[in-house]
């Protein structure tokens, strides 16, 4: 079957970095995502890896290892507004997105 | 622009009932999606279409229908509802299926009693 597996929920402080895991079993690997979702509103984009390394965007960083099955998404100096649902997703052989329950972030003063 | 807009925003509808939820898209994207998303699982694809004139199956397409007559409109038809069809439904859009983003509509909330 496919999986993706990511944390439940997470805590961190207003100007701390966090780093969010997603590990996943897909039948294929043609990309992943990561989508930021504010609670009661759509997913948004914020991150493409598709080979193995670091990507980085201002204070988000994507990190891919296919070996692995594994990624993760650095947020550095972390706002109140970023606190939200972060999806990760697979893009697998058949072009269809496998996405993960989210990991609930929230951060405190 | 627009980019992609769904109707209604939310809804809620008898059971056995028959609703079709709206979604349109300005970007002149060639693949559209619908997914829902319930608590505690990740967003799933219920139908896709990678070009006007066609669509697939997702993950979970019994009691949904589609159709793409055109580029812009992708309509989800639920024939009888039921009420574990209770969920938020998203549209989505991508210039093709191997893009690298997929943009989401507003969503539509649909209670099922």
């Amino acid at each position: 079957g496919q999986n993706i597996d990511q944390p439940t929920e997470m805590t961190a402080t207003e100007g701390a970095i966090v780093q969010i895991n997603c590990t996943y079993q897909t039948s294929g690997f043609n990309g992943l995502f990561w989508y930021q979702q504010h609670a009661g509103e759509a997913p948004t984009f914020l991150s493409y890896n598709v080979l193995d390394g670091l990507e980085e965007k201002g204070r988000f960083s994507s990190f891919l290892s296919r070996s692995k099955g594994y990624s993760y998404l650095l947020l550095k100096e972390l706002q109140m507004k970023d606190s939200a649902s972060y999806l990760c997703a697979v893009r697998d052989s058949n072009y269809q997105l496998i996405w993960g329950a989210g990991t609930k972030l929230i951060i405190k003063p | 622009t627009a980019g992609i807009t769904q109707a209604p925003t939310s809804q809620i509808l008898a059971a056995g009932r028959s609703m079709t939820l709206r979604c349109t898209q300005d970007m002149r994207h060639n693949a559209m999606y619908w997914y829902r998303q319930d608590l505690g699982l990740g967003l799933r694809l219920i139908h896709y279409s990678n070009t006007a004139g066609t669509t697939g199956k997702g993950e979970v397409p019994d009691g949904y229908s589609v159709s793409r007559a055109n580029t812009d409109d992708f309509p989800l038809t639920l024939a009888s509802a039921v009420p574990s069809q209770t969920s938020v439904y998203f549209c989505a859009s991508s210039d093709r299926p191997e893009a690298d983003t997929q943009y989401f509509g507003p969503g539509t909330r649909l209670t099922v009693l």
